[in-house]
C-alpha cells in the first residue's frame, strides 16, 4: 500500500536554528512531492512541490526540499528558522498514475519555534 | 487563496443524527475532495469527486456519503453520526488535466459528536 511517513512528529528550534523535516513514501512508480503548512488554527497552505527535473526545489518563505529518488525521501530544510515558522508541516504524494490526483500525506510535524 | 468556503465552521451534535456537511467553490475546478484531519494521521480522503455527479470512494468512506449536484457545490454527509467521526473536515478542489496541479484546502470545519 502507498504511505507516506514523517519520521519526527515533534521538533522544538530556536530561532536561527536549521531545520531539516524527513519525509519517506512508498510507492513504486513515478510521483509528484508536495510539502504543505498548517498555522496554527488555518488550512493547509502549499510550501513547495516537485514534479520533475532539478531534485532540490525552492518553494516560499525561504525553504527547500530535495527528492531522493533512490532513498525514496523528499527531506524540508530551511537555514534559519523564525518563530512565525512555528506550524505543523505535511508531505504528501500524488502518484502519477492515480487518475484521482489525490494526496497521500504524511502524520504531520509539528514545529515549535523559540524566540 | 482559493475561492472555497466550507460551512458550518463549527458544529456539535450528537450521536446518531445525521450531518451535513457543505463545500462551495468559485474556481471551476473539476476534481473536489474530503479529507479528515486527526493527530497523529494527518489529513486521510474520505471521498473525492471527478465531475458533476461522478464520485469515488478514499481510503475511509466507512459511515460517509457525499454528493455533487453542481459544480461548485460538493457535500459531506454523516448518515448517522458517532464519536468516532469526531474530526475536523478539509475540503479541497484541483484544477483537471494534470498532476501537476497542488490541492488548495478551505479552512476546515470543525465537528465535535457527542
Amino acid at each position: 500500500a502507498q504511505s507516506v511517513s514523517q519520521h519526527n512528529h515533534h521538533v522544538i528550534l530556536s530561532e536561527a536554528a536549521s531545520l531539516e523535516l524527513g519525509c519517506n513514501y512508498s510507492y513504486g512508480g513515478t510521483v509528484n512531492l508536495f510539502w504543505y503548512v498548517q498555522y496554527p488554527g488555518q488550512h493547509l497552505q502549499l510550501l513547495l512541490k516537485y514534479f520533475s527535473g532539478d531534485p532540490l526545489v525552492k518553494g516560499i518563505k525561504g525553504f527547500e526540499a530535495e527528492f531522493i529518488k533512490s532513498k525514496f525521501s523528499f527531506n524540508l530544510r530551511k537555514p534559519s528558522v523564525q518563530w512565525s515558522d512555528t506550524a505543523e508541516y505535511f508531505c504528501a504524494v500524488m502518484p502519477q498514475k492515480d487518475s484521482s490526483y489525490k494526496l497521500i500525506f504524511g502524520s504531520g510535524t509539528r514545529l515549535l519555534v523559540r524566540p | 487563496d482559493a475561492g472555497i468556503t466550507q460551512s458550518p465552521r463549527h458544529k456539535v451534535t450528537e450521536t446518531g443524527t445525521p450531518v451535513t456537511l457543505r463545500c462551495h467553490q468559485t474556481e471551476n475546478h473539476r476534481y473536489m475532495y474530503w479529507y479528515r484531519q486527526d493527530p497523529g494521521h494527518g489529513l486521510r480522503l474520505i471521498h473525492y469527486s471527478y465531475g458533476v455527479k461522478d464520485t469515488d470512494k478514499g481510503e475511509v468512506s466507512d459511515g460517509y456519503s457525499v454528493s455533487r449536484s453542481k459544480t461548485e457545490d460538493f457535500l459531506l454527509t454523516l448518515e448517522s453520526a458517532t464519536s468516532s467521526q469526531t474530526s475536523v473536515y478539509f475540503c479541497a478542489i484541483s484544477d483537471m488535466g494534470t498532476h501537476t496541479q497542488p490541492q488548495h484546502f478551505g479552512d476546515g470545519t470543525r465537528l465535535s459528536i457527542l
